[in-house]
């Protein structure tokens, strides 16, 4: 069965550093690759997204995703974080041959101090 | 913009209580999903279905069922509630494959057995 780990539980930052926080995967197939969002009382929500093409993807609000396929990962990046990027974020794995299943990392909560 | 709602954001039962969670979106989407969120744990998938009166289960179904009679609904049914099933459930929907892990998700219901 495929799992998704995420390095990082929790990611306390100060406004204007950067952020990295990494996604690990275990499936031999193709995939696609998700980053979801959660902010404090919202629904969860898309981040970005990768099915192919060009590795490194860009999302809303700055973000940035990077898909290494040696390396089973697909780290999620902002190079100047704000306040209102204090929430919930998921690494969530698709794979192509069973598109039904999708399986999410456990989330990490990130805090950013003004 | 999809909606997805949820019939109730909070719900207190009592253990052995039959409950009922409903789930509806606008957008004409043929798959549906449920999932459980639990701190640490990320989301699980308890049950999903593709197409009306269709269902598959997820990972954790047990203790579980489910009813999809028109394609915009879906009802997750607790035949028997336990405390173990406290938690974040959160509702999801989406297009066909290729897109089937690109889910837009509802506003959660948490619920409380007692």
């Amino acid at each position: 069965a495929q799992s998704v780990s995420q390095h990082n539980h929790h990611v306390i930052l100060s406004e204007a550093a950067s952020l990295e926080l990494g996604c690990n995967y275990s499936y031999g197939g193709t995939v696609n690759l998700f980053w979801y969002v959660q902010y404090p009382g919202q629904h969860l929500q898309l981040l970005l997204k990768y099915f192919s093409g060009d590795p490194l993807v860009k999302g809303i609000k700055g973000f940035e995703a990077e898909f290494i396929k040696s390396k089973f990962s697909f780290n999620l990046r902002k190079p100047s974080v704000q306040w209102s990027d204090t929430a919930e974020y998921f690494c969530a794995v698709n794979p192509r041959s069973n598109d039904y299943k999708l399986s999410f990392g456990a989330g990490t909560t990130v805090t950013v101090r003004a | 913009d999809v909606k997805v709602t949820q019939s109730s954001r909070y719900l207190v039962k009592r253990t052995g209580e039959k409950v009922f969670l409903e789930c509806v979106q606008d957008m004409d989407h043929e798959n549906m999903f449920w999932y459980r969120q639990d701190p640490g744990l990320g989301l699980r998938l308890i049950y999903f279905s593709y197409d009306v009166k269709m269902k598959e289960k997820g990972d954790i179904p047990e203790g579980y069922s489910v009813s999809r009679e028109k394609k915009e609904r879906f009802s997750l049914i607790l035949e028997s509630a336990s405390t173990n099933q406290t938690s974040m459930y959160l509702c999801a929907s989406s297009r066909g494959s290729p897109y089937r892990g690109e889910q837009y998700f509802g506003p959660g219901t948490r619920l409380t057995v007692t």
